[in-house]
């Protein structure tokens, strides 16, 4: 099984931060990456796919990049409503897999 | 704008089955366009993919899980099914259903918690 591990796996900042999250595939797996947010209590909800490409209706703070092995999300100023929790998927191949999370916190 | 929502017992018994159903409404599961899936997170740990169907009825299963896991399909009543035999209190979790495009999940089910307790 493909293996994401995410780094950092908690961070804390500020209102209007650059946030940036790393997600790195133990093998190549393209750009089949997709991020999801969850908030506190909430269902996790598709930010991105394609390792770039934003799901309709997410704020375009929100960007992806990369392809192979090392992905990264950026959010370029930190809302109040991003405190949340990260996570990658890799849907290169079977079994589907998720890196261990990024719990994004007020600072 | 098609919803998914899990219905099931929330409280298991430690080496009896887990049975979990996930119902559509306000669109069909009978499509080309998408696969079904379940994917389950432990309380204040991360996510895990258990399987996926197609509405033919073919699936794909974490091999974690495999020999204990079966997802089932039922186009006439809009719904896909979860079993997990012989669970151990490391089921216990929230499990969630999910539409799957290109195995990317973009629609989920509000998640029901299971807890596998005597």
């Amino acid at each position: 099984a493909i293996q994401l591990t995410q780094s950092p796996s908690s961070l804390s900042a500020s209102v209007g931060d650059r946030v940036i999250i790393t997600c790195r595939a133990s093998q190549g797996i393209s750009r089949a990456l997709a991020w999801y947010q969850q908030r506190p209590g909430e269902t996790p909800e598709l930010v991105i796919y394609d390792a770039s490409t934003l799901e309709t209706g997410v704020p375009s703070r929100f960007s992806g990049s990369g392809s192979g092995t090392d992905f990264t999300l950026t959010i370029s100023s930190l809302q109040p409503e991003d405190f949340a929790t990260y996570y990658c998927q890799q849907f290169n191949s079977y079994p589907l897999t998720f890196g261990g999370g990024t719990k994004v916190e007020i600072k | 704008q098609l919803q998914l929502q899990e219905s099931g017992p929330g409280l298991v018994k430690p080496s009896e089955t887990l049975s979990l159903t996930c119902t559509g409404s306000g669109g069909s599961i009978s499509t080309s366009s998408y696969y079904w899936g379940w994917i389950r997170q432990p309380p204040g740990k991360g996510l895990e993919w258990i399987g996926s169907i197609f509405y033919t009825g073919s699936s794909y299963y974490n091999p974690s899980l495999k020999s204990r896991v079966t997802i089932s399909v039922d186009t006439s009543k809009n719904q896909f099914s979860l079993k997990v035999s012989s669970v151990t209190a490391a089921d216990t979790a929230v499990y969630y259903c999910v539409r799957l495009r290109r195995n990317i999940a973009n629609n989920w089910g509000q998640g029901t918690l299971v807890i596998v307790s005597s």
